[in-house]
């Protein structure tokens, strides 16, 4: 069964401290790592999509970053706004195909504060 | 462009009723899914359809069922509801419903049962 471990559970940072989420993944075969942004209240807003080891993405002050088994997200001297929980979720490949079938799991997220 | 929709955006209703929620996606995406949210929880796959199939399910009773219609809106169905089944229901959309690609999710229906 797939599995998708966030770590830590809380942050909690000074407007400009940077620092760095964990997304640790269990896929048999990975088709694409996703990271999402959730204000309280609100969906998931769409971040990234990371697909192979060694990619990288940037939007802002947020850069994301891949390897076999993790996946990171950079957070470079945030501000108030950038509070949220990120959630990472990845789409496993499958065996056999069968057309437009997009089972993700998500893991539990991280919940970051960023004080003035 | 309009974002996904979906109605109502709050619901209150009692254990063993029935409910029905509805989904509009992004213009041109074919592939709508559902996941519910519990508090402090990621989102949980529930059903994904594309091209009015249901092509995935998750590990969910069969009070829930889903359907999507030839404009490719879509309901969620639950039915004799149970007070574990208070949470924030998500729908998504995407283009063609692959692994690889990004989904967009709507702000949710609340559903609290009393």
């Amino acid at each position: 069964e797939d599995q998708v471990t966030q770590s830590p559970e809380a942050l909690r940072l000074q407007e400009g401290e940077s620092s760095s989420l964990n997304c640790s993944y269990t896929v048999s075969g990975l088709r694409g790592l996703f990271w999402y942004r959730q204000d309280p209240g609100k969906g998931p807003e769409f971040l990234f999509t990371l697909y192979s080891a060694g990619e990288e993405k940037e939007k802002e002050r947020l850069k994301a970053t891949l390897t076999k088994k993790e996946s990171f997200l950079h957070i470079t001297a945030p501000k108030p706004e950038d509070s949220a929980t990120y959630l990472c979720a990845v789409g496993p490949k499958r065996d056999t195909y069968s057309g437009g079938y997009q089972k993700v799991t998500f893991g539990t997220g991280t919940k970051l504060q960023v004080i003035p | 462009d309009a974002g996904v929709t979906q109605s109502p955006t709050h619901l209150i209703k009692t254990r063993g009723q029935h409910v029905t929620l509805r989904c509009s996606p992004i213009s041109g995406h074919k592939s709508v899914s559902w996941y519910q949210q519990v508090l402090g929880q990621g989102p949980q796959f529930i059903f994904q359809y594309y091209e009015k199939e249901e092509r995935g399910r998750g590990n969910f009773p069969d009070r829930f069922s889903a359907r999507q219609f030839p404009n490719y809106s879509s309901e969620l169905n639950v039915n004799a509801l149970l007070l574990g089944d208070s949470a924030l229901y998500l729908c998504a959309s995407s283009a063609s419903g692959t692994e690889n690609q990004p989904q967009h999710f709507g702000d949710g229906t609340r559903l609290s049962i009393l």
